[in-house]
């Protein structure tokens, strides 16, 4: 099956960095990559996801790269504020009915 | 949008008791239902695949007769957490997506928080 490896564990940054996440996918059928934002003790939520026929799509601060051939992915946002603070998943999904495989997530942390 | 609720958002109970979790697809209907379980700074660990009308897919390592899934109808799942115990604590989620539409985007319930005394 799919496995979803995802780094850091742990981002810290300062009010106004620009932060990353990556992730990598070892199923090359995985066509389908969408990010979550989970706020403390909330549901994740959906924010912006990519599919494998783009390699980037931005949503104001926020953007996702993907690279089909080295099978990795990266959530970037610019720009950080404090709200931006929550756990963030990647996942990979083969699309259709194939539910998503989740990273095991960023805790972002952005200082005032 | 889609929208998930789960009732109730959070429970304490005694070792040894049960304890039922719903998840409602309140603006559509979903043939699927997931259940997830999460552990304070974590991922979410898929512990089920609810499908209505027939039983649950668990996922290795989950006991099926531990984590009772019921999918009844078309907008509801219900997980309950028989003979509960303090290692059972956990923050349970569930997740949809539209019957007849692509699982791949899942929209998630407000999760469940237990705490087994």
């Amino acid at each position: 099956g799919e496995n979803v490896e995802q780094h850091p564990s742990t981002l810290s940054v300062q009010e106004g960095d620009s932060a990353v996440i990556k992730c990598t996918y070892s199923d090359s059928a995985s066509n389908y990559f969408p990010w979550y934002k989970q706020e403390l003790g909330k549901r994740p939520q959906l924010i912006i996801d990519i599919r494998s026929n783009v390699g980037e799509k931005k949503d104001q601060r926020i953007a996702v790269t993907l690279n089909k051939t080295a099978k990795h992915f990266s959530l970037h946002i610019t720009e950080t504020q404090p709200e931006d603070s929550a756990v963030y998943f990647c996942a990979a999904s083969k699309g259709g009915s194939y539910i998503p495989t989740f990273g095991r997530g960023t805790s972002l942390i952005v200082h005032p | 949008g889609a929208v998930v609720s789960q009732h109730p958002s959070r429970v304490i109970c005694k070792s040894g008791t049960s304890v039922k979790i719903e998840c409602r697809s309140l603006d559509f209907q979903a043939t699927t239902m997931f259940w997830y379980r999460q552990f304070p700074k974590q991922s979410l660990m898929l512990m089920a695949t609810s499908n209505e009308g027939s039983k649950a897919t668990y996922e290795q390592g989950v006991e099926k007769d531990k984590f009772l899934i019921n999918h009844a109808s078309l907008t509801l799942s219900t997980l309950t957490v028989t003979s509960a115990h303090p290692e059972d604590s956990s923050f349970y989620i569930c997740s949809a997506g539209p019957s007849g539409g692509a699982q791949e985007t899942q929209y998630f319930g407000p999760g469940t928080r237990l705490l087994v005394l």
